[in-house]
């Protein structure tokens, strides 16, 4: 089983400044394979980043990953107050063939 | 544009059978895999297992000895049986689609881009 884990757990910050988050796997992830999503509370998470670096349909450009192997990055460039939210690495492996991180916390300074 | 409906019993006792259904509107069935995850309350998120148009299914291993994932292609929906359920399958169920949205001619890359409202089933005596 490839295990994702994500950090920091919690990240503390003010709108405007820079996000980086991180997922990293115990084994390597196809690029290909990796997916970032954004939870808010009491909402269905929403997909953000998929194939490690492509943004999914009406995602602003503020939000970017990157990343190969065992190390993936989702960075907001500018954080705007929505932004604050549970973020989730996942990746499709073998079995089981899908896992998630276990989620970081973005949250107002 | 695809959405998912779900719904099914939210409140359960332990030992009973978990019963979830998903419909899928305005899009087609086949050609996607179809997965319930699930969340504990103020915890992380949890894959429990896909199925496809033509029923080919993958559990998490985790729950596979409890797990049923069916198909009903005449219905367009997707159903989830959990059996002995105990106060650990507390949660918050999700249905979602998983698509390909690589361009044509490339590499795989899928994702959950659809999901379903979400049914918080409890498990109490």
């Amino acid at each position: 089983e490839i295990v994702l884990t994500q950090s920091p757990g919690t990240l503390s910050l003010s709108p405007g400044e820079r996000a980086t988050l991180s997922c990293r796997a115990s084994q390597s992830v196809s690029s290909s394979y990796l997916a970032w999503y954004q939870q808010k509370p009491g909402q269905a998470p929403r997909l953000l980043i998929y194939g490690a670096s492509s943004r999914a349909t009406g995602i602003p450009d503020r939000f970017s990953g990157s990343g190969s192997g065992t190390d993936f990055t989702l960075t907001i460039s500018r954080l705007e107050p929505e932004d604050f939210a549970v973020y989730y690495c996942q990746q499709y492996g073998s079995s089981p063939r899908v896992t998630f991180g276990q989620g970081t916390k973005l949250e107002i300074k | 544009q695809v959405q998912l409906q779900q719904w099914g019993a939210g409140l359960l006792k332990p030992s009973e059978t978990l019963s979830l259904t998903c419909a899928v509107y305005g899009g087609s069935f086949s050609g996607y895999y179809w997965s319930w995850i699930r969340q504990p309350p103020g915890k992380g998120l949890e894959w429990i297992g896909e199925i496809n148009h033509s029923g080919s299914t993958n559990y998490n291993p985790s729950l596979k000895s409890r797990v049923t994932i069916s198909v009903d292609t005449s219905k367009n929906q997707f159903s989830l049986k959990l059996s002995s359920v105990t106060a650990a399958d507390t949660a918050v169920y999700y249905c979602a689609m998983e698509r390909d949205l690589a361009a044509a001619g490339t590499q795989d890359q899928p994702a959950f881009d659809i999901w379903g409202q979400g049914t918080m089933v409890t498990v109490s005596s």
